[in-house]
């Protein structure tokens, strides 16, 4: 079965900062990965996704992340923290199910402070 | 992008009555769509799966008589919360895919926030 962490459940960052979050996961088999960001009481938001091709992968928000196969990893980076990005951050993975849908399996999150 | 729509937003039962929140796909056909719960503080945990027209898949330890689901149509998933109790509050948070394909991207509603007395 595939799963995810995410390491540190909660990261605070000065405004401006590096933002690096991190997540690792396990599959035997090419996974799909997904960082998802959820506001307060809201649903998820998709920040990016990687499926094939290019290792690194720019999302929205000034976010990108680079599937590293050797270390199974999917860090989230962005080069300056903004208030704004004050969140929950989910990694996540997909699991090809026989039947052709994709099942996702979501990491324990991130808290992510942004302090002025 | 894709929307995913999820009624109602908020919802307050007392203990015993059932509650049914919906998830509508506005602009596509879904033709799989997942329910999943999500704590305080905590991870989402997916429920089940459904397929249009066919019965929903549960996850280990989800009760399938306790949170009915029902998927009628492409654009539309009901879970029902039958006879609630306080331990089921939760956000209740679903998400469609359109199908076809090895990979379906998710498209995720906005949740449910059930408190029941």
């Amino acid at each position: 079965a595939q799963s995810v962490t995410q390491l540190g459940s909660h990261v605070s960052v000065s405004e401006g900062a590096l933002v690096l979050l991190r997540c690792n996961y396990s599959s035997s088999v090419p996974p799909y990965l997904f960082w998802y960001v959820q506001y307060p009481n809201q649903g998820l938001q998709l920040l990016l996704k990687y499926t094939t091709g290019a290792t690194l992968v720019k999302g929205i928000n000034g976010f990108e992340a680079e599937f590293k196969k050797s270390e199974t990893s999917f860090h989230l980076t962005k080069p300056s923290a903004h208030m704004s990005d004050a969140a929950e951050y989910f990694c996540a993975v997909s699991e090809v199910m026989k039947t052709s849908y994709d099942k996702v399996i979501f990491g324990p999150g991130t808290s992510l402070s942004v302090i002025p | 992008g894709a929307v995913v729509s999820q009624h109602p937003s908020r919802v307050i039962c007392k203990s015993g009555t059932s509650v049914k929140i919906e998830c509508r796909s506005l602009d596509f056909q879904a033709t799989t769509m997942f329910w999943y719960r999500q704590f305080p503080k905590q991870s989402l945990m997916l429920m089940a799966t459904s397929n249009e027209g066919s019965k929903a898949t549960y996850e280990q330890g989800v009760e399938k008589d306790k949170f009915l689901i029902n998927h009628a149509s492409l654009t539309l998933s009901t879970l029902t919360v039958t006879s609630a109790h306080p331990e089921d509050s939760s956000f209740y948070i679903c998400s469609a895919g359109e199908g076809g394909g090895v990979y379906n991207e998710q498209f995720f509603g906005p949740g449910t926030r059930l408190t029941v007395l």
